[in-house]
């Protein structure tokens, strides 16, 4: 299967403190997802990018196709505690029977 | 209210039963399919249906049969089930796939 390269594993930030996270792949996508994961709950869509190049935010949280159409980079900024979960990339393109291939999460942890 | 709901929500099976996950969606989505989602591995897909009565292998197809009779349902079977097994797996669904999935809450399943 593709190969998703998520960092970093976990963070642990304060209250207020932006957020950085990345994923790469070997292959090139023609979609990027990022999902967001409670306990014991599904993953929910956040943010879904099309383009490479192309920058999408929903309100706090920016996301960007990469150039290199084989990774993507989702911003956190003034996180609050309810941003704690576990977030996961996901990558599309033919390549992939135009499945989606899952990264293997970020664990972000805010300190209040 | 409209979504993807998954039964059980916890199922403990001996080596060797068999049993179905059961998967519904009243989006009027094509596209279902199911994922496992292991510690460290992300999420990783069994099967998918981009409609009724067409189904196909996803990365870790072994041990799983699907099926789909109709746009709602997409039932996951196991027919002799094994520890390496034990996961929690989720549903998804989405209007076409290469879309952002609706994701289930989850069935936790542990095969002893």
């Amino acid at each position: 299967g593709q190969q998703l390269n998520q960092s970093p594993q976990s963070m642990f930030i304060q209250e207020g403190e932006d957020v950085s996270m990345n994923c790469t792949s070997s292959s090139i996508f023609n979609t990027w997802l990022w999902y967001k994961q409670d306990p014991g709950e599904g993953p929910v869509l956040l943010i879904a990018l099309y383009k490479a190049g192309e920058l999408t935010s929903n309100g706090r949280l920016t996301a960007q196709f990469g150039i290199t159409r084989k990774d993507s980079f989702l911003n956190i900024s003034a996180s609050i505690p309810s941003d704690v979960g576990i977030y996961f990339c996901a990558g599309q393109s033919s390549n992939t029977g135009n499945q989606f291939y899952f990264g293997t999460g970020t664990s972000l942890t805010v300190i209040p | 209210n409209a979504g993807v709901t998954q039964t059980p929500k916890f199922q403990v099976l001996k080596t060797g039963q068999s049993m179905t996950l059961q998967c519904a969606q009243d989006m009027n989505h094509e596209y279902m399919s199911w994922y496992r989602q292991d510690p460290g591995m992300g999420l990783r897909l069994i099967h998918y249906s981009v409609g009724a009565g067409i189904t196909d292998q996803g990365e870790v197809p072994n041990g799983y049969n699907v099926s789909r009779s109709t746009t709602e349902d997409f039932p996951l079977r196991l027919l002799s089930a094994a520890p390496s097994q034990t996961s929690v797996y989720f549903c998804a669904s989405s209007y076409v796939a290469g879309l952002g999935y609706t994701f289930g809450s989850g069935t936790r399943l542990t095969v002893v």
